[in-house]
């Protein structure tokens, strides 16, 4: 059974780092490229970051670049999103999720894990 | 950047109702267009990929169609269940963006 599941997050001020992980199990986690992806209070799904299988291509929102860094270790199974000078509207409930094989879309999600930027 | 325009962004519908949802995207995008269902307080849910493949365990009243730049999403006769929030998706190498949602009720 694929499993995805969120840490890490919280509470935190603005203009200081967060660090997200997702810990994969249930498939060949170096296979599959992941995905970073949120849902802001009362707003809709908005992508953030995407990394190949092997982490040789980067993706990132227009709203996240150079601000946040998204990563892999395939020795772990896991994912992690790098979050630094983060912003109240960088206030949402974050997933991550795996792309399906030889397909585009996003097949397995995790319950998501909630950030909160405020003073 | 290709955006993703989805409408209507709610509609309200009687059980047993034909419903359609429409995403245009601003650029050639071919099949490659995806359709999720997201409910509150849990994650959301691949229903079609490539624009018309049925994802596995996916009730058969729910479909897709279309290519290119204009696809449609339909729900041939709503369920309870089926009340939630309904977003397309596409993707270029690594890139990917959502329609702004469309949310179902009843």
């Amino acid at each position: 059974e694929v499993q995805l599941v969120e840490s890490g997050g919280g509470q935190v001020q603005p203009g200081r780092s967060l660090r997200l992980s997702c810990e994969a199990s249930g498939f060949r986690f170096d296979e599959f490229a992941m995905h970073w992806v949120r849902q802001a209070p009362g707003k809709g799904l908005e992508w953030v970051s995407g990394i190949s299988w092997d982490s040789g291509n980067l993706g990132y929102a227009d709203s996240v670049k150079g601000r946040f860094t998204i990563s892999r270790d395939n020795l772990k199974n896991s994912l992690y999103l790098q979050m630094n000078t983060l912003r109240p509207e960088d206030t949402a409930l974050y997933y991550c999720a795996k792309v399906m094989r030889f397909r585009s879309a996003l097949d397995y999600w995790g319950q998501g894990i909630l950030v909160t930027v405020s003073s | 950047d290709n955006q993703l325009t989805q409408s209507p962004s709610a509609l309200s519908a009687s059980v047993g109702d034909r419903v359609t949802i429409t995403c245009r995207a601003s650029q050639d995008i071919r099949h490659d267009l995806n359709w999720y269902q997201h409910k509150p307080g849990r994650a959301p849910k691949l229903l079609i990929s490539d624009a018309s493949n049925l994802d596995t365990g996916v009730p058969s009243r729910f479909s897709g169609a279309g290519s290119g730049t204009d696809f449609t999403f339909t729900i041939s006769s709503l369920q309870p269940e089926d009340i939630a929030t309904y977003y397309c998706q596409q993707y270029d190498n690594l890139l990917l963006s959502f329609g702004g949602g469309t949310r179902v009720e009843i």
